[in-house]
């Protein structure tokens, strides 16, 4: 089973507008990542946030934490079209022998249209 | 700045042949990691190395063999391929320093299909 399941798995919106992308996840971790990816090719880490930190911004994004509800999420704001791509949530497991391996989620398809 | 680099990056094989993959990791990372993501699928994990010792291992079918070597880049040996190994096969390093705190960069992937 997926530690990370995203919704929506699809989401349609205009330039300009917010996009917001939820991740869950099932056990204890160290940090949760976003991920980006354009269509087939490489993923480009977006933004780490650890289990100690509750949000964190950077640019145009904002990621938020609950770990009692062991969420995120992901907000895009004054979306563009350059923004179409699928978004990936990744955790790390806690632990002392956690080597840092992700585990991904299903992964978000956003579509900003012009 | 230097990134991840993956070779080749695209690979056709038959059914039952071999295929080998090289990543070659940022210079002074100390991590390498190798993730399959099929078609339409989030990426899997398959096995890590850390400082040339393996350090972790996911859903990697026993076909399947990885090292790292001295000069820290890693190999991903791919035997009796089947229909189904045909993905995008990513590369990932980073810096271990505190249990795995620090973001991964990916390389560009290699794209293996398997007629």
């Amino acid at each position: 089973s997926q530690q990370g399941e995203e919704d929506p798995q699809a989401l349609s919106i205009q330039e300009g507008e917010n996009a917001t992308m939820n991740c869950s996840y099932k056990t204890s971790i160290n940090n949760l990542q976003w991920y980006r990816q354009n269509s087939g090719r490489g993923l480009v880490h977006l933004i780490l946030i650890r289990s100690n930190e509750r949000e964190k911004h950077s640019g145009r994004l904002r990621v938020t934490l609950d770990t009692s509800k062991k969420s995120s999420s992901l907000l895009i704001t004054a979306s563009r079209a350059a923004d179409t791509a699928s978004y990936f949530c990744a955790t790390v497991l806690a632990g002392g022998t956690s080597y840092g391996k992700l585990t991904f989620g299903q992964g978000t398809i956003l579509t900003v249209h012009p | 700045a230097a990134g991840v680099i993956q070779s080749p990056r695209h690979l056709i094989k038959e059914k039952r042949e071999t295929a080998t993959l090289k990543c070659y990791p940022i210079p002074r990372h100390d991590t390498v990691y190798w993730y399959q993501q099929g078609p339409g699928q989030d990426p899997q994990f398959l096995i890590s190395f850390y400082e040339k010792m393996q350090s972790d291992k996911g859903s990697i079918p026993d076909r399947f063999s990885a090292q790292q070597f001295s000069d820290y880049h890693s190999e991903l040996n791919m035997s009796s391929l089947e229909l189904g190994d045909s993905a995008l096969y990513f590369c990932a390093s980073s810096i271990m320093g505190l249990a795995g705190r620090y973001e991964q960069y990916f390389g560009p992937g290699t794209r293996l299909t398997v007629t």
